[in-house]
């Protein structure tokens, strides 16, 4: 496997777009989790998904942010509009829930710049 | 906030030499993990140690558990100039969520 696949690696925008990061996680696993690091605040969680349906999205920042999953291979973290303060790296991670004691696997990232 | 806190937040030593670094959390947990992160890159899982144990070895890394001071370190021995990295604990609660702490970033000088 690949591993999981984040895209695009590098973002670049103008305050007040819309960026949509995406995710492809590792096949097979069940959870994925968005993460937003900054040298600030270090590694959020944001949201985190199992089977597809959000369990948990208390760590989104503000309504502007918003996740989806609309399949097992696929989802999308969007900011609309994006801001200055929204400048990060976004990482995706999978694990494979209805095991305990399981890992989380980590794409490289997409670092946003929002100037 | 539910994340855990690594201490040393900056790390230097000599090739060769031990590192440990220390990690604190504020909840029960299943389990608590270990991670590694290269600069610009993602993390990558170094070794997992369940809420039952105490010590667990893997290769040059050691990691204590004490879930009655709710704290964990880990030792990486003998240390290599590719050791240098910003390391990170993680929490994985009932919920399988796994949070993050704030990371000790660590210098192996050759």
């Amino acid at each position: 496997d690949a591993g999981v696949i984040q895209s695009p690696r590098h973002e670049v925008t103008e305050m007040g777009q819309e960026v949509t990061l995406r995710c492809k996680p590792i096949s097979g696993h069940n959870s994925l989790f968005w993460y937003r690091q900054t040298m600030m605040r270090g590694l959020e969680l944001l949201i985190y998904f199992n089977n597809n349906v959000p369990i948990d999205d208390s760590g989104m920042p503000e309504d502007r942010f918003s996740a989806k999953m609309p399949n097992a291979s696929f989802s999308t973290l969007k900011i609309q509009p994006s801001e200055p303060r929204d400048s990060a790296v976004y990482f995706c991670a999978s694990s494979y829930l209805l095991r305990q004691n399981t890992e989380a696997f980590f794409g490289q990232g997409t670092r946003l710049t929002v100037v | 906030s539910q994340q855990g806190e690594e201490d040393p937040q900056a790390l230097s030593i000599q090739e060769g030499e031990n590192a440990t670094m220390n990690c604190s959390y504020k909840t029960s947990i299943n389990n608590l993990q270990w991670y590694r992160q290269n600069s610009g890159r993602g993390l990558v899982h170094l070794i997992l140690i369940r809420s039952n144990e105490r010590e667990k070895h893997s290769g040059r890394l050691r990691v204590t558990l004490d879930t009655s001071k709710k704290s964990s370190s880990l030792l990486i021995t003998a240390s290599r100039a590719a050791d240098t990295a910003s390391y990170f604990c993680a929490t994985d609660n009932t919920g399988n969520q796994f949070y993050f702490g704030t990371g000790t970033s660590l210098t192996v000088i050759p």
